[in-house]
């Protein structure tokens, strides 16, 4: 596809329950983000996917979250026994790191998450 | 420590006025790039201006520039003759980009300011 795409764009469960959550980067983009950001708020930071280095999974919220990336491209963000402050829009951006300063980032249209 | 700060929560301009966005950022790296997007009530995060740290000139596109003060690790947005459609949050970001530094190529977000613009 052209552009980043998340399935799916929305998401009602209940409590408990585990989500998963895909994100299907650019073609040829390395760096993949999930961000998570709940109504009129900024970005949280999740985890982050540079190529084949280990995650930077510092933002994770909790051992209930964890993200995974499949052959350098598609990632699933996976959330254990979902909980009602979970509830967010959950976006997704990539990028081509082509140098040390350039690249910025293009995100998909979110997966909302509300839990009941 | 916050590595940006965005201090303006929320800012009012009438349209056709300018209006700049405050952005500071942290870094110890000698490389990085600085962003800025916008985001409508629709929700899709739109990519506006970028500033590299070597570059010698404020970045500029169409209605936005980018007022880059290096030694102050500042990177103001002005947004000139706003417009209706300019009312949305917008957020700035750094991207550190020096490899064998920890956060090589990770980008970093404000928690952005609301702009709304009244006509």
């Amino acid at each position: 596809g052209a552009g980043v795409s998340q399935s799916p764009s929305n998401k009602v469960t209940e409590k408990g329950k585990d989500v998963e959550l895909r994100c299907d980067p650019i073609s040829g983009h390395t760096a993949l983000y999930w961000y998570r950001q709940s109504l009129g708020q900024g970005l949280e930071f999740l985890i982050y996917f540079q190529g084949n280095s280990a995650p930077d999974k510092s933002g994770l919220p909790s051992d209930r979250f964890s993200a995974e990336r499949t052959g350098g491209s598609v990632s699933t963000l996976t959330i254990q026994r979902t909980q009602q402050e979970d509830s967010a829009v959950y976006l997704c951006a990539s990028s081509f790191r082509t140098g040390s300063e350039t690249g910025e980032l293009f995100f998909g249209e979110g997966s909302r998450l509300t839990v009941l | 420590a916050q590595k940006i700060t965005q201090t303006q929560p929320g800012m009012f301009v009438q349209e056709k006025e300018a209006v700049t966005l405050d952005c500071t950022y942290d870094t110890s790296d000698p490389s990085y790039g600085l962003f800025w997007y916008k985001q409508p009530s629709s929700g899709e995060m739109i990519f506006l201006i970028y500033q590299g740290s070597y570059d010698q000139q404020n970045a500029t596109e169409g209605r936005y520039s980018l007022n880059f003060q290096k030694a102050r690790k500042s990177a103001n947005l002005v947004i000139s003759a706003s417009q209706l459609g300019d009312s949305a949050m917008y957020f700035c970001a750094m991207r550190e980009g020096a490899s064998g530094y920890t956060n090589a190529g990770k980008s970093t977000f404000g928690d952005g300011t609301t702009l709304t613009v009244k006509p």
